[in-house]
């Protein structure tokens, strides 16, 4: 059973510092990894992708991933009270292969 | 603009109502599938669809049907809907951007079965 872990949350953090956001797979087999925002009664807004171990950094964001730990991480830096949503990690093999998705962590930014 | 679009966003039925939830997109994604929501459980994949004619289960296939007649459509039925599949569903797409997808949502059905 591949799966995807995710401290449920909530994690608060203040506003102005450094969020960080984990993840873990059981499929060595994975090569696309993705991090996707969730406000309250919306849906899913992929905001990373990342396929190589490294850091990938976007604005604000910064996805990090290590293959051999099964590890991918998504960062935030200067948190704003905007971000504070569920962030949800999702793992496929690639294409022809699901993408499955962890139960997310609920951030809280604190003002 | 590039879409998914679904209807109804809220629906109340009674225990065996047959209902359809429909899904649109108009980006010519050959990918579409269907989730559901609910607390604790995250996203689960109910069924998806590789292209026109093309559909498979996902992880909770069970009391519901899909058709892929045309490229832009995937409706979700529910034959006989029950109390446990209350819950929220998203419908959404891709295209086959190797070596991964990257799905794009609609904004969801809040489905309560009474």
């Amino acid at each position: 059973q591949k799966e995807v872990e995710q401290n449920s949350g909530p994690l608060s953090v203040p506003e102005g510092a450094i969020a960080s956001l984990n993840c873990t797979y059981s499929d060595r087999g994975s090569q696309s990894f993705f991090w996707y925002r969730q406000y309250s009664g919306k849906s899913p807004e992929l905001i990373m992708s990342i396929y190589s171990n490294g850091d990938k950094e976007d604005g604000r964001f910064t996805a990090q991933l290590n293959k051999a730990s099964q590890y991918v991480s998504l960062l935030i830096r200067d948190s704003q009270p905007s971000d504070s949503a569920t962030y949800l990690c999702a793992v496929s093999r690639g294409r022809d292969d699901k993408i499955i998705f962890g139960k997310g962590t609920r951030l809280h930014i604190l003002p | 603009e590039a879409q998914v679009t679904q209807n109804p966003r809220y629906l109340i039925t009674v225990t065996g109502k047959k209902l359809t939830v429909t899904c649109s997109q108009n980006m010519n994604h050959e990918y579409m599938s269907w989730y559901r929501q609910d607390p604790g459980l995250g996203l689960r994949q109910i069924y998806y669809s590789m292209n026109v004619e093309v559909t498979d289960k996902g992880d909770v296939p069970e009391g519901y049907k899909v058709s892929r007649k045309e490229k832009r459509n995937f409706p979700l039925i529910l034959e006989s809907p029950s109390p446990n599949q209350t819950s929220l569903y998203f419908c959404a797409s891709s295209l086959w951007d190797s070596p991964g997808e990257k799905l794009f949502f609609g904004s969801g059905t809040q489905l309560s079965v009474l």
